[in-house]
């Protein structure tokens, strides 16, 4: 069965720090890819999404994710995180095009000011 | 992009009881999907909403727990029956598939917030 794994549950960063967090699946034909982030007390919200073209997407508050297809990966990272971005964090994959999408385990992010 | 309504945005339940969450979309989508996030955990899919026809159910999910409609393309309602505390959970519609440049990006409504006592 398809799956998505996120390998950090929960990462503390300072102010400034990068950031990147880690998102693999495991389907070896076409996927969309997508980011999605959930502010404390707040509803999902679309990051950034990869369909087709550039494997590095740029989504929005300067947060960016590369496509590795031979990984099997797509990774989220950040060069300079700020308190606002405390939040989880969940990848998500759309197989076949179908748009049922497999969710990773979300990662909680906790940005200390 | 396509923005997602959903109602209520919270409640509390009693045991036994049944509540339906409607979800309105503000242009016509050719999908439309029901999530369930349980208390700190990811988002794991209900069913898929068919227009027209029976929703299709994702394994460990059943019609007769959450039945679903969707009687056109912008709209659909979940139902939790029978309701138990294990269903405390927020419920997320899902849409996509409007077409344009927002091609099969998934949209998600801000959750129905259940909790049952």
């Amino acid at each position: 069965a398809q799956s998505v794994s996120q390998h950090n549950h929960h990462v503390i960063l300072s102010e400034a720090a990068s950031l990147e967090l880690g998102c693999n699946y495991s389907y070896g034909g076409t996927v969309n890819l997508f980011w999605y982030v959930q502010y404390p007390g707040q509803h999902l919200q679309l990051l950034l999404k990869y369909f087709s073209g550039d494997p590095l997407v740029k989504g929005i508050k300067g947060f960016e994710a590369e496509f590795i297809k031979s990984k099997f990966s797509f990774n989220l990272r950040k060069p300079s995180v700020q308190w606002s971005d405390t939040a989880e964090y969940f990848c998500a994959v759309n197989i076949k095009n179908t748009g049922k999408l497999i969710f990773g385990q979300g990662t909680t992010l906790q940005v200390k000011p | 992009s396509a923005v997602i309504s959903q109602k209520p945005s919270r409640d509390i339940c009693q045991r036994g009881t049944s509540l339906t969450i409607q979800c309105q979309v503000d242009s016509q989508v050719t999908m439309m999907f029901w999530y369930r996030q349980q208390p700190g955990q990811s988002l794991t899919l209900i069913a898929t909403a068919n227009q027209g026809s029976e929703a299709t159910y994702e394994s460990g999910f059943v019609i007769d727990k959450f039945p679903i409609s969707r009687p056109n393309l912008t709209f659909s309602t979940l139902t939790v029956s029978n309701m138990s505390p294990e269903d405390s959970s927020i419920y997320l519609c899902s849409a996509g598939g409007a077409g344009g440049n927002s091609g099969n990006t998934i949209y998600f409504g801000e959750g129905s917030w259940l909790t049952v006592v």
